[in-house]
């Protein structure tokens, strides 16, 4: 089946500090990749659409220069946590179409951001 | 405004009981339904997709029917390893999750 990794799995940082969480498609090539956030015990939240080769879509209310999204290629898209802040710790997981013809989208495995 | 309610929040079955999970939606215009599985800390995986009231889906123990105002999914004789949350979600312009049924499963 489809599988989509991220890493790290768990990163722990400093406040003022930025971190880059990698999102790859191992075995399909995905043009088009979404960024979540999940807090403890809630929903999935969808951040931002990610595209390949263009900028990408941020849903109201998630700061771009904040959350930097940059999908360089068909198999990869980054998330960059700018001046992290305690308020920042949350599960962030992304997600990918497997064609372009299917709606159902795969999840990687997430990456726990801890912000002291 | 498009929103995902899923009840109950937690349910505790024996191992053998059958029991339904509850999603009900309103939505626009639902392009799909979507049902996943998640495991603690982990990302979500990928169970069924329904498209139109009347349709059903089934693997291994676990059902899943939709309706034009909900969906259930109905787990028979479940084991302790279908521990896990269960996350309903609707695609209208974008995914659109409900809060999850956490299931606990005893020997």
């Amino acid at each position: 089946g489809a599988v989509v990794s991220q890493h790290p799995s768990r990163v722990i940082c400093k406040s003022g500090t930025s971190v880059k969480i990698e999102c790859r498609s191992l075995d399909f090539q995905a043009t088009t990749m979404f960024w979540y956030r999940q807090f403890p015990k809630q929903s999935l939240m969808l951040m931002a659409t990610s595209n390949e080769g263009s900028k990408a879509t941020y849903e109201q209310g998630v700061e771009k220069d904040k959350f930097l999204i940059n999908h360089a290629s068909l198999t990869l898209s980054t998330l960059t946590v700018t001046s992290a802040h305690p308020e920042d710790s949350s599960f962030y997981i992304c997600s990918a179409y497997l064609t372009r013809s299917t709606d159902t989208q795969y999840f990687g495995p997430g990456t726990r951001l801890t912000v002291l | 405004e498009d929103q995902v309610t899923q009840s109950p929040e937690a349910l505790r079955l024996q191992e053998g009981e059958s029991s339904s999970l509850n999603c009900s939606y309103t939505v626009s215009g639902l392009r799909g339904l979507f049902w996943y599985r998640q495991d603690p800390g982990k990302g979500p995986e990928f169970l069924f997709t329904l498209y139109s009231a009347g349709e059903e889906k089934e693997k291994e123990r676990l059902k899943a029917t939709l309706t034009k105002k909900e969906s259930f999914l109905h787990i028979t004789a479940p084991k302790p390893e279908d521990s896990a949350t269960y996350l309903c979600a609707v695609e209208d312009d974008k995914l659109i999750f409900g809060t999850g049924t956490r299931l606990q499963v005893f020997p």
